[in-house]
């Protein structure tokens, strides 16, 4: 089992929908987590950072984490077909090493 | 605002030979990280270095050494390349080690031929 698993995608929504990516992680003792947005060839870009139970919105983008379920989720509103990309779930399980999920591709249908 | 810059952007060597990488961090930065992706992979952590000392080190070939200067900038060093290490690869800083966010850089391909 990985350290940090997402929903495997990939992920399509209309323009406008509400788009919905989940991750989980297996350390129990994680307190920080963080949404990574990927272009293609491109570098990852922090999108969202989450430290405390509960959701966080920032725009369009919810992020919520539930330590107790050792999930976290991002929630993409008005889908545009900008937000076409790889997400990527990251979690620092040990010392400083961020752990990436696999990612979920995500194409928004305009 | 000042992103952390990678040199070069694109590099092609041909096995056997090596390759120096280098990353300067964002200013006030003190914690630097090293990844390699390859196609359709995820970023896989290769080393860090906060305050100039090697903090924690992941998948790193030991072909790969790396250093952080008085100046925070860190360099990869990539000895008797193979086809395989042919990926892109990113470093990204942070304000201080642990669980900050990580700020990452354009990457620099590399292309073993």
């Amino acid at each position: 089992q990985k350290e940090v698993e997402q929903n495997s995608g990939p992920l399509s929504v209309p323009e406008g929908a509400i788009a919905s990516l989940n991750c989980t992680y297996s350390d129990r003792g994680s307190q920080s987590f963080f949404w990574y947005r990927q272009y293609s060839g491109k570098s990852p870009e922090l999108i969202m950072s989450i430290y405390s139970n509960g959701d966080k919105e920032d725009g369009r983008f919810t992020a919520q984490l539930n330590k107790a379920s050792q999930y976290v989720s991002l929630l993409i509103r008005d889908s545009q077909p900008s937000d076409s990309a790889t997400y990527l779930c990251v979690v620092p399980l040990a010392g400083n090493q961020f752990y990436f999920g696999t990612g979920t591709s995500l194409t928004v249908i305009p | 605002a000042a992103g952390v810059i990678q040199s070069p952007r694109h590099l092609i060597k041909e096995k056997r030979e090596t390759a120096t990488l280098k990353c300067y961090p964002i200013p006030r930065h003190d914690t630097v990280y090293w990844y390699q992706q390859g196609p359709g992979q995820d970023p896989q952590f290769l080393i860090s270095f906060y305050e100039k000392m090697q903090s924690d080190k992941g998948s790193i070939p030991d072909r790969f050494s790396a250093q952080q200067f008085s100046d925070y900038h860190s360099e990869l060093n990539m000895s008797s390349l193979e086809l395989g290490d042919s990926a892109l690869y990113f470093c990204a800083s942070s304000r201080r080690t642990g669980w900050d966010e990580q700020y990452f850089g354009p990457g620099t391909r590399l292309t073993v031929t």
